[in-house]
């Protein structure tokens, strides 16, 4: 079966620090992978999403940067964090058309 | 542009009465469009597809391209139902959502 791990679940960083966000897949082949920010009265924001290895489409202009490493990997990184980039990442996969999107558990970021 | 509106960020009405959680969207080509669920502690899931037209906990969906919506339906809530709400719209490869509208079931 297919599982969808995202880690750390809670992370505290400093304003001006690096950031690196993981979600792995597992169970299935070349999925389409999404990174999104779930905000109070925002509600889900996509930040960026990749059909396949190296290849990623950035929605917002901002603070961070995603890669696809591997086919079943996708990152959410940051050379300098900012207060704003706090908020609740969500990552996400998907196949063909009509599917659903399965969703990671989410990370909490909270920048201080 | 791929883009998915909901009106309302916050809905409660009575257990047994019925609920309409308002979704209209903006997509030049074929949508296909979701109802997204997530409760209390829990992981979004699906809850359905306008390429079903199914019924599942008694919600239902119907895609309006005329009036570019995709209102999800219930005719009598029922508390398990008080939960965040999102539409979603999958154009391509893109999976975009709505602003979600958190339900309120009240006994």
């Amino acid at each position: 079966s297919q599982t969808i791990h995202q880690w750390p679940a809670t992370l505290v960083q400093p304003v001006g620090s690096p950031l690196s966000l993981e979600c792995t897949v597992e169970g299935t082949s070349n999925p389409n992978l999404y990174w999104y920010r779930q905000a109070a009265g925002r509600g889900l924001q996509l930040l960026f999403y990749s059909v396949g290895i190296g290849q990623i489409s950035s929605e917002v202009p901002q603070n961070l940067s995603a890669s696809r490493p591997q086919d079943r990997q996708f990152i959410l990184s940051s050379k300098k964090l900012l207060l704003s980039d706090s908020g609740f990442y969500l990552c996400a996969w998907s196949l063909e058309r009509n599917t659903e999107a399965f969703f990671g558990q989410g990370t909490r970021l909270t920048v201080v | 542009a791929q883009r998915v509106t909901q009106p309302e960020k916050l809905l409660s009405v009575f257990k047994g009465a019925p609920v309409e959680l308002k979704c209209n969207y903006s997509y030049s080509g074929s949508p296909e469009l979701f109802w997204y669920v997530q409760y209390s502690r829990q992981r979004l899931q699906l809850l359905l597809r306008h390429i079903s037209r199914e019924s599942i906990k008694g919600f239902t969906a119907d895609l309006n391209k005329g009036e570019t919506s995709f209102h999800l339906k219930k005719p009598f809530a029922q508390e398990e139902d008080s939960a965040m709400y999102y539409c979603a719209l999958r154009g391509a490869q893109k999976l975009v959502f709505g602003q979600g509208t958190r339900l309120t079931i009240n006994p």
